[in-house]
């Protein structure tokens, strides 16, 4: 079956770097995505990795092994307003999207 | 209208009923989606549409029905709502003919409750 695996709840401090693990084991890979998500709101889109290593932009970057079905997305300085679900998802072999159940971040002052 | 739009925001229904769930899109996207996000589970993929004319099931399309009449709207249909179909429910486009590697952009959802 196709997997796709996040810490359920993450704390941390404002101010702080938190980093957010996705591993994944998936019928095949065209790219893995990550989405914020604020309470009673929309997944809004982060980014998004196809090949290895470190995508930055701004105070958010995302990593990728493909060897290793592995992802972090991390988050710098961090803010009040970054308090949201953080969604991992893969697109499989057919381009549909495989999404994890999401790691809620608790930031707190 | 801007991006995607959905209706209702949410809806109380009683069980039995039947119930249509509206998405339109003004991005002229090729592709559409809906899911349902349960508490505790990933977003979980119902039905979609690769272009105007076409439609196809996703992980979980049984009790649900859609149409793609044209581009911009991409209508849920459930023709006998049961509890288990108590969800929220997004639908989200992209710009692509298979989803892949294109950026899917979600509409506010619609809290459905069946009782």
């Amino acid at each position: 079956g196709q997997n796709i695996d996040q810490p359920t709840e993450m704390t941390a401090t404002e101010g702080a770097i938190v980093q957010i693990n996705c591993t994944y084991q998936t019928s095949g890979f065209n790219g893995l995505f990550w989405y914020q998500q604020h309470a009673g709101e929309a997944p809004t889109f982060l980014s998004y990795n196809v090949l290895d290593g470190l995508e930055e932009k701004g105070r958010f970057s995302s990593f990728l092994s493909r060897s290793k079905g592995y992802s972090y997305l991390l988050l710098k300085e961090l803010q009040m307003k970054d308090s949201a679900s953080y969604l991992c998802a893969v697109s499989d072999s057919n381009y549909q999207l495989i999404w994890g159940a999401g790691t809620k971040l608790i930031i707190k002052p | 209208i801007a991006g995607i739009t959905q209706a209702p925001t949410s809806q109380i229904l009683a069980a039995g009923r039947r119930m249509t769930l509206r998405c339109t899109q003004d991005m002229r996207h090729n592709a559409m989606y809906w899911y349902r996000q349960d508490l505790g589970l990933g977003l979980r993929l119902i039905h979609y549409s690769n272009t105007a004319g076409t439609t196809g099931k996703g992980e979980v399309p049984d009790g649900y029905s859609v149409s793609r009449a044209n581009t911009d709207d991409f209508p849920l249909t459930l023709a006998s709502a049961v509890p288990s179909q108590t969800s929220v429910y997004f639908c989200a486009s992209s710009d692509s003919k298979g989803g892949g590697t294109d950026t899917q952009y979600f509409g506010p959802g619609t809290r459905l409750t069946v009782l």
